[in-house]
């Protein structure tokens, strides 16, 4: 079952904008991880945020979690063409974790 | 650093044969995770290994789903007997401690069962 949603579920903005997206989750949750992927390929890991953290930044990503909200967003500044991938959110529980559906952006040059 | 490595990366296969899906994670990773990926949808965990226990297959689907894990490294997913339903991509991930951290995804293999 997945763990929740992504919002939006695509996204298509142009090279050097910025990209939001959010991710809700349902159940209780140890940390939330940010993961890309590219066509056709494996999950790469981007950033992890604990529960008790509300902001994490790592280059241009900035990753902040509401967890009375069940709530987290990834920020993605000054976008580039190579970022055009799928993007999930994961819940960390109890050695597990639940991925949400995923937002597919677009970044064009 | 060799990543994870997953053979074959693409199996077709008929309904109602076997097939089987190999794994070898990142030396010295201990956690090792098998998930089911449909079109346009996020990874769905069918099992997940503690060295050579299988301590999570709570969502494996047993009636056709079997996994291994020998020696507590390479791991092996089988589906007998395959059905249409199970054409997706079955990724394996590992993660040097438990716990639910940074996991680290192999390529995939993309079944496709007609």
């Amino acid at each position: 079952s997945q763990q929740g949603e992504e919002d939006p579920q695509a996204l298509s903005i142009q090279e050097g904008e910025n990209a939001t997206m959010n991710c809700s989750y349902k159940t209780s949750i140890n940390n939330l991880q940010w993961y890309r992927q590219n066509s056709g390929r494996g999950l790469v890991h981007l950033i992890l945020i604990r529960s008790n953290e509300r902001e994490k930044h790592s280059g241009r990503l900035r990753v902040t979690l509401d967890t009375s909200k069940k709530s987290s967003s990834l920020l993605i500044t000054a976008s580039r063409a190579a970022d055009t991938a799928s993007y999930f959110c994961a819940g960390g529980s109890q050695g597990n974790l639940i991925f949400g559906k995923g937002t597919k952006l677009s970044v064009k040059p | 650093e060799a990543g994870v490595v997953q053979s074959p990366r693409y199996k077709i296969i008929e309904k109602k044969q076997p097939v089987a899906f190999w794994c070898n994670p990142i030396s010295g990773h201990n956690t090792l995770y098998w998930y089911l990926q449909n079109l346009g949808q996020g990874p769905e965990l069918l099992i997940r290994y503690e060295n050579e226990e299988a301590v999570d297959d709570s969502q494996l689907p047993k009636d056709r789903f079997s996994a291994e894990r020998l020696k507590g490294v390479d791991s092996t997913l089988k589906i007998q007997p395959a059905e249409l339903g199970d054409s997706a991509v079955y990724l394996c991930a590992s993660s040097p401690v438990p716990g639910g951290y940074e996991q680290y995804f192999g390529p995939g293999t993309r079944l496709t069962v007609t």
